[in-house]
């Protein structure tokens, strides 16, 4: 079945360092791809999305392209920030053969002043 | 435009008990998810519902488990006879545009502890 496997936390970096936060995926269909973040405290809001191959998302600063190659969503930032300290999931939806989203296990990032 | 609301965020019951979970969708969302996540791992999917009509159902919600969502508007969730195993973080989420690449919008969930 589909699945989506991204690296494991926490990831602790200091302010203005490059993020990468890898997620590689599995899916017989032709999947949608997201990125979703959950601030402390607060409920998962989505943060970047990408329908189809080589598209490219990007929202406040992070970006991702969806490799249908590599089967692969990787995260990434050029100068993270103390505010980006966050709970971030990768996650698929492909209603070819249903309805469910499938996330991953999620990836804690620890931005340091 | 109020977001999605879920009632109560947190219970406390006991074993054998059993709980109902409420959720309101944002007001012109046609499409509504539960999902269940426990500590360390995202979510993992339940049920969905178009409108009234439930559509999928995950092989995780057992026949203790029951969803509803009449005149597809508010949904719930009932848990029977709860086990310790059912302590999680159960969360609701409704989209609306294509199918497969709409935008979930999450509530803030209901923490469920089972004694």
């Amino acid at each position: 079945g589909d699945s989506v496997t991204q690296m494991e936390g926490p990831v602790t970096l200091s302010e203005e360092a490059f993020l990468t936060i890898n997620c590689t995926y599995t899916a017989t269909g032709y999947p949608s791809l997201f990125w979703y973040v959950q601030y402390p405290g607060e409920g998962l809001q989505l943060l970047l999305k990408a329908t189809k191959a080589d598209d490219k998302g990007s929202n406040k600063g992070f970006e991702a392209t969806y490799r249908k190659e590599t089967t692969s969503f990787h995260l990434e930032k050029g100068s993270v920030q103390v505010s980006d300290s966050a709970v971030y999931f990768c996650a698929l939806s492909d209603h070819t053969g249903g309805f469910k989203t499938i996330f991953g296990a999620g990836t804690r990032l620890f931005v340091k002043a | 435009d109020t977001g999605v609301s879920q009632d109560p965020r947190h219970k406390i019951t006991k074993r054998g008990q059993n709980v109902t979970f409420r959720c309101d969708p944002i007001s012109e969302h046609n499409r509504l998810y539960w999902y269940r996540q426990t500590l360390g791992q995202g979510p993992e999917f339940l049920t969905y519902f178009q409108n009234e009509a439930q559509l999928e159902k995950s092989r995780l919600l057992s026949d203790r488990f029951s969803a509803e969502r009449p005149k597809g508007s508010f949904s719930t969730l009932e848990i029977q006879r709860t086990e310790q195993g059912d302590s999680a973080m159960y969360l609701c989420a409704s989209s609306e545009g294509l199918a497969g690449q709409e935008t979930q919008y999450f509530g803030p969930g209901t923490r469920l502890l089972v004694l």
